[in-house]
């Protein structure tokens, strides 16, 4: 139990377009995910926390126009990076918060490429 | 400073050896501590919580020093699928759920 995917695996895009991601929760309800991205060699920084039903909180430095979140469901949030630039170019992962008990399990990461 | 400090090694060790990890962390309101495993290109995995009173998992030992701020992690008789970077992360008490992550500790365990 307690699988969280994510949805694209890996994607290539152009510059100037956006990319939509995926973080479903498959076997259990949460009420907040979390978003991170990593930069090779350097560790995860948590980018927004994503509520269930509401807006979204951002870090200090991530831009939320760029950067645009939606929760619309209790086992799903979407990340979608507007107008992509290669200096987006990262690995996406997100986290999924258990409504039972808050403990959080994450999904297998998403690998971003803007040429 | 960061909030989460780790040597990021690399450390190379040889099978059946004996590694400890050290991370330092400067948010004293941080109150709930962890050592995740993440390989190379893969999500983080939770290896195990860390407590004050210490706490063991098989070849596994962390330790918790609130006072010092700092935590380590302990591996004995190191297996080849050791080999992995080792995050320390904590949660600050006013921040639920938010985690945040040292740089990583890389280990290569070798025959």
């Amino acid at each position: 139990g307690a699988v969280v995917s994510q949805h694209p695996s890996w994607v290539i895009c152009k510059s100037g377009t956006s990319v939509k991601i995926e973080c479903r929760s498959l076997d259990f309800q949460a009420t907040t995910m979390f978003w991170y991205r990593q930069f090779p060699k350097q560790s995860l920084m948590l980018m927004a926390t994503s509520n269930e039903g509401s807006k979204a909180t951002y870090e200090q430095g991530v831009e939320k126009d760029k950067f645009l979140i939606n929760h619309a469901s209790l086992t799903l949030s979407t990340l979608t990076v507007t107008s992509a630039h290669p200096e987006d170019s990262s690995f996406y992962i997100c986290s999924a918060a258990r409504t039972s008990d808050n403990e959080q399990f994450f999904g297998p990461g998403t690998r971003l490429t803007v040429l | 400073r960061k909030e989460v400090e780790q040597d990021p090694g690399p450390f190379n060790v040889p099978e059946g050896a004996t590694v400890a990890f050290n991370c330092t962390y400067s948010n004293s309101a941080s109150q709930s501590f962890f050592w995740y495993r993440q390989d190379c290109r893969k999500e983080p995995k939770l290896l195990m919580s860390v407590y004050s009173s210490g706490n063991e998992d098989g070849r596994f030992t962390a330790q918790l020093n609130r006072a010092s701020q700092y935590i380590s992690l302990l591996i004995r008789d190191s297996k080849l699928s050791d080999s992995a970077t080792y995050l320390c992360v904590v949660i600050r008490g006013t921040s639920y759920g938010k985690l945040t992550f040292g740089q990583g500790t890389i280990l290569t365990v070798h025959p």
